[in-house]
């Protein structure tokens, strides 16, 4: 079985300051992992993905997250916050290679400041 | 091109109805699954279809059933809904099958059963 746990429901930063939502998994085999962020009204975008190879990934709009399996964490960065970046952000984790059936954490909701 | 595109977009039942809710992935998608997402939690997953054969399901009641069509879209019917059943139903579409898969989500269909 796998699970994702997301520490802070709610984080709040100011604009152009560092973004950290954390991310925790549990997985009896290699996962593969996922953030996505969710708009008001609107589906799931894909930020980055990591499968294997390179443990520090990057993705659309500045994001970045690194896989560490030591500590079976996958935080989401970005160095400066954008007004834009305010949404909700998931964690998500598979087994599968095709990146399907996720399980995913239960949110982070990122306020940005101005 | 089109995204996939979910219908409707809101919806209203009482308790004890069936309802269907309707997925069109994007042009090329042969596969689409289904996550239910209710208020204040991550998604979680319920179907996944490819070329019409169910690949894999969450744990869910069989009250939960879908199907795939020949033109790849998809249908998910809900019998004797529940409360509990109020949540966010996304449709996700990916080409399945070369390994390096992306999901794309739609819109969703807010479902209110009252």
């Amino acid at each position: 079985a796998q699970s994702v746990t997301q520490l802070g429901s709610h984080v709040s930063v100011s604009e152009g300051a560092l973004v950290l939502l954390r991310c925790n998994y549990s997985s009896s085999v290699p996962p593969y992992l996922f953030w996505y962020v969710q708009y008001p009204n609107q589906g799931l975008q894909l930020l980055l993905k990591y499968t294997t190879g390179a443990t520090l990934v990057k993705g659309i709009n500045g994001f970045e997250a690194e896989f560490k399996k030591s500590e079976t964490s996958f935080h989401l960065t970005k160095p400066s916050a954008h007004m834009s970046d305010a949404a909700e952000y998931f964690c998500a984790v598979t087994s599968n290679n095709a990146g399907n059936m996720l399980t995913f954490g239960g949110g982070t909701r990122l306020m940005v400041k101005p | 091109d089109a995204g996939v595109t979910q219908s409707p977009t809101h919806l209203i039942k009482t308790r004890g109805q069936h309802v269907t809710l309707r997925c069109s992935p994007i042009s090329g998608h042969k596969s689409v699954s289904w996550y239910q997402q209710v208020l204040g939690q991550g998604p979680q997953f319920i179907f996944q279809y490819y070329e019409k054969e169910e690949r894999g399901r969450g744990n869910f009641p069989d009250r939960f059933s879908a199907r795939q069509f020949p033109n790849y879209s998809s249908e998910l019917n809900v019998n004797a809904l529940l409360l509990g059943d109020s949540a966010l139903y996304l449709c996700a579409s990916t080409t399945y099958g070369t390994g390096n898969e992306k999901l794309f989500f739609g819109s969703g269909t807010q479902l209110s059963v009252l």
